[in-house]
């Protein structure tokens, strides 16, 4: 299984700032996802990430708010730009291991406040 | 539109009681179905998972879920909770190619109370 590592692991942040999220994977991977986790909310994918290509973003995520790199198959990082309260959220990185046992694996988590 | 619905957003329940939460979902395709477990302060947890085969799946500690296609539906149970089950549950659908592009439900928050 993979094991994913997340930095920070929590932030707080004031408005008009970006923060940029960093995602380890021990294992190359070709799929990394990015979701939003909202205060008592479920997740949502942010966007696929792919290595050697643009991430791929779900409707009502946009690139220059939420820019995206994947430089290699073990990384990749979420930058959360021109930070606003509604973006405090939890952020996490997904990575899937495809095949017959396919499965998703998800990082701790970035908590992010922005104030 | 594919979406996934946790009926139940919180659930109380006393220490060794059963207990089942719900899970339906809308789709016109073949689907992957996912039980995720989150602990306070934690990331999710890969509790069991449906892909094919037997509808009766089996996961870790002492969870199970059963597929019923005719009702969409993928109830997570456990015949007797402990304390320690306290946390958000998450059901999670993939809707083809496995399990990328998941599409959660809302969660449901189980309570397990001495």
């Amino acid at each position: 299984s993979a094991v994913i590592s997340q930095k920070p692991s929590r932030d707080i942040c004031q408005r008009g700032t970006s923060l940029t999220i960093q995602c380890q994977v021990d294992s190359q991977v070709t799929m990394m996802f990015w979701y939003r986790q909202q205060p008592g909310q479920s997740l949502t994918l942010i966007a696929t990430a792919n290595q050697g290509s643009e991430a791929t973003y779900e409707s009502g995520f946009v690139i220059d708010k939420f820019p995206i790199s994947r430089p290699n198959l073990t990384f990749s990082t979420l930058t959360v730009s021109n930070m606003s309260p509604e973006d405090s959220s939890i952020y996490l990185c997904s990575v899937e291991e495809g095949g017959v046992n396919t499965e998703a694996f998800f990082g701790q988590g970035t908590r992010l406040t922005v104030v | 539109a594919q979406s996934v619905t946790q009926l139940d957003s919180q659930v109380p329940v006393f220490e060794e009681a059963p207990v089942e939460l719900r899970c339906n979902y809308s789709s016109s395709v073949s689907v992957y179905l996912f039980w995720y477990v989150q602990y306070p302060n934690q990331g999710l947890q890969l509790l069991l998972k449906y892909l094919s085969g037997s509808t009766l799946v089996k996961g870790i500690n002492g969870f199970e879920a059963e597929f019923n296609k005719s009702q969409t539906s993928f109830h997570l149970r456990k015949p007797s909770v402990h304390i320690s089950d306290t946390a958000e549950y998450f059901c999670a659908v993939g809707f083809g190619g496995g399990s990328e592009k998941l599409v959660f439900g809302k969660g449901t928050k189980l309570t397990v109370n001495p």
